[in-house]
């Protein structure tokens, strides 16, 4: 089993629709969670972060997490083109050291 | 405020030669991170320093990779002798302290192409 796991996509949506991107992981003690944008070919950047049980909201981006579950997902509300990435999802083990990436999710949004 | 810093851009070199890649990371930040990513995989963190100590190496091929941090600032990437497998871009990324709530910010990446 993969300590982060993401569905590796294509994931397809038109643009205006609501994008869900889903993540699980294995280590149950793990503390925070992370959402990176990686454009083709340039390097991770910051989409948010989130370390309690619910939902976190940052403009069209909401953070949902559940550790009961182990399971973390970023909604992207009004998808454009603009958003065809691919999304990482990282979690953050129990003593904050080591950040384990999972192998991201592909998204396209078709104008 | 500058990002992080990291040269070269783009590295050919053939199997069994050394390479080194240098990284600066964002003022005050005292944490720094290399990364190897292979094309379609997720980032694998190789070493974390805390200023100039290293906090976790354990994905670390010590045979043939060594990293330094001197002064707790610059850091040093080596890679000796080479393989063709290390072909991937190597990401150096940093943060104010190394906390669980801490923020990575990722450099723009060192891309090796071993032949």
């Amino acid at each position: 089993q993969k300590e982060v796991e993401q569905n590796s996509g294509p994931l397809s949506v038109p643009e205006g629709a609501i994008a869900s991107l889903n993540c699980t992981y294995s280590d149950r003690g793990s503390q925070s969670f992370f959402w990176y944008r990686q454009y083709s070919g340039k390097s991770p950047e910051l989409i948010m972060f989130i370390y309690s049980n619910g939902d976190k909201e940052d403009g069209r981006f909401t953070a949902q997490l559940n550790k009961a579950s182990q399971y973390v997902s970023l909604l992207i509300r009004d998808s454009q083109p603009s958003d065809s990435a691919t999304y990482l999802c990282a979690v953050k083990n129990t003593g904050g050291f080591k950040t384990i990436f999972g192998a991201g999710t592909r998204l396209f949004v078709k104008a | 405020e500058a990002g992080v810093a990291q040269s070269p851009r783009y590295k050919i070199i053939e199997k069994r030669q050394s390479v080194a890649f240098w990284c600066n990371p964002i003022s005050g930040h005292a944490t720094l991170y290399w990364y190897q990513q292979i094309l379609g995989q997720g980032p694998k963190l190789l070493i974390q320093f805390q200023n100039n100590g290293v906090v976790d190496d354990s994905q670390l091929p010590k045979d043939r990779f060594s990293a330094e941090r001197l002064k707790g600032v610059d850091s040093t990437l080596k890679i000796q002798p080479a393989k063709l497998e290390d072909s991937a871009v190597y990401l150096c990324a940093s943060s104010l302290a190394g906390t669980y709530t801490d923020t990575q910010y990722f450099g723009p990446g060192t891309r090796l192409t071993v032949l």
